[in-house]
C-alpha cells in the first residue's frame, strides 16, 4: 500500500510562511489534497489536485507537488491557521484514499 | 451544500456490534460518481480510511478492519450505514461519515464532511 510521510510538528512566527511537507513515492505523479483539522472539528479541504482551492479557502493557501514531495505553503501565518494538515492521495490499485500521518503547525 | 451528519450510540460494549448511520442532506444521493465513506480518528492519532460504498453500489474495505465491517446504504433515507462487529477498546474513535467526489483517475478527494461522532468502547 502507499505510504505518505509527514512531519509530526512545524513551527513558524506570525507574518511567516509555513510549509508542510507530504513524502511518497513519485508522488509527483498523483494528485494530492490537503485538509485542515481543527481541534474538535472535522478536517475541511484546503487544496485538492495538488493546487487548487476550494471555494471559501483563502489564497494564502497553496501547494505544489514534483518528485517525491508535495508541499502545502500557507503565507502571513496566523493564529487562526494553527491546526493538523493531512494530506491524502488515492491508491488506484486498492481503489481507497491514503491519508499521511498529519502535521501540527503551531504559531509562535 | 451537501451536509452530512452521522447519528448512533455514544458507547458499546466490548464484543458487541457498533452501528452508525449517516444523514445526507442537499446531494443527489442516488447517480452521480460518489465515494461515501467511513473515516475514524483515534484519541491523539491521525485518519484512518475505514471504507466507502461507491455509487455503483460496490464496496471497499479496509483489508486491517474488513473481516468486521459492513456497510449499507438506504437510498429512500438518503443515509448510508457502518457495522463493526465485536469491537475492543481499540475501536474507541471519533467516527466521520464523508463524501469523496470522483474527478478522474486518481483524482478524488473528501469536499464533505460530517461533524463526526465519538464512538467510546467501554463496559
Amino acid at each position: 500500500s502507499y505510504v505518505l510521510t509527514q512531519a509530526p510538528s512545524v513551527s513558524v512566527a506570525p507574518g511567516q510562511t509555513a510549509s508542510i511537507t507530504c513524502e511518497g513515492n513519485d508522488i509527483g505523479s498523483e494528485s494530492v489534497h490537503w485538509y485542515q483539522q481543527k481541534p474538535g472539528q472535522a478536517p475541511v479541504l484546503v487544496v485538492y489536485d495538488d493546487r487548487d482551492r476550494p471555494s471559501g479557502i483563502p489564497d494564502r493557501f497553496s501547494g505544489f507537488n514534483s518528485g517525491n514531495t508535495a508541499t502545502l505553503t500557507i503565507d502571513s501565518v496566523e493564529a487562526g491557521v494553527e491546526a493538523d494538515y493531512y494530506c491524502q492521495v488515492w491508491d488506484r490499485s486498492g481503489d481507497h484514499p491514503v491519508f499521511g500521518g498529519g502535521t501540527k503547525l503551531t504559531v509562535l | 451544500q451537501v451536509q452530512l451528519q452521522e447519528s448512533g450510540p455514544g458507547l458499546v460494549k466490548p464484543s458487541q456490534t457498533l452501528s452508525l448511520t449517516c444523514t445526507v442532506s442537499g446531494d443527489a444521493f442516488s447517480g452521480g460518481t460518489y465515494y461515501r465513506s467511513w473515516i475514524r480518528q483515534r484519541p491523539g492519532k491521525g485518519l484512518e480510511w475505514i471504507g466507502h460504498i461507491y455509487s455503483s453500489g460496490s464496496t471497499s474495505y479496509n483489508p486491517s478492519l474488513k473481516s468486521r465491517i459492513s456497510m449499507s446504504v438506504d437510498a429512500s433515507k438518503n443515509q448510508f450505514s457502518l457495522k463493526v462487529t465485536s469491537v475492543t477498546a481499540a475501536d474507541t474513535a471519533v467516527y466521520y461519515c464523508a463524501r469523496a467526489e470522483r474527478l478522474g483517475m486518481g483524482r478524488v478527494f473528501f469536499d464533505s464532511w460530517g461533524q463526526g461522532t465519538l464512538v467510546a468502547v467501554s463496559s
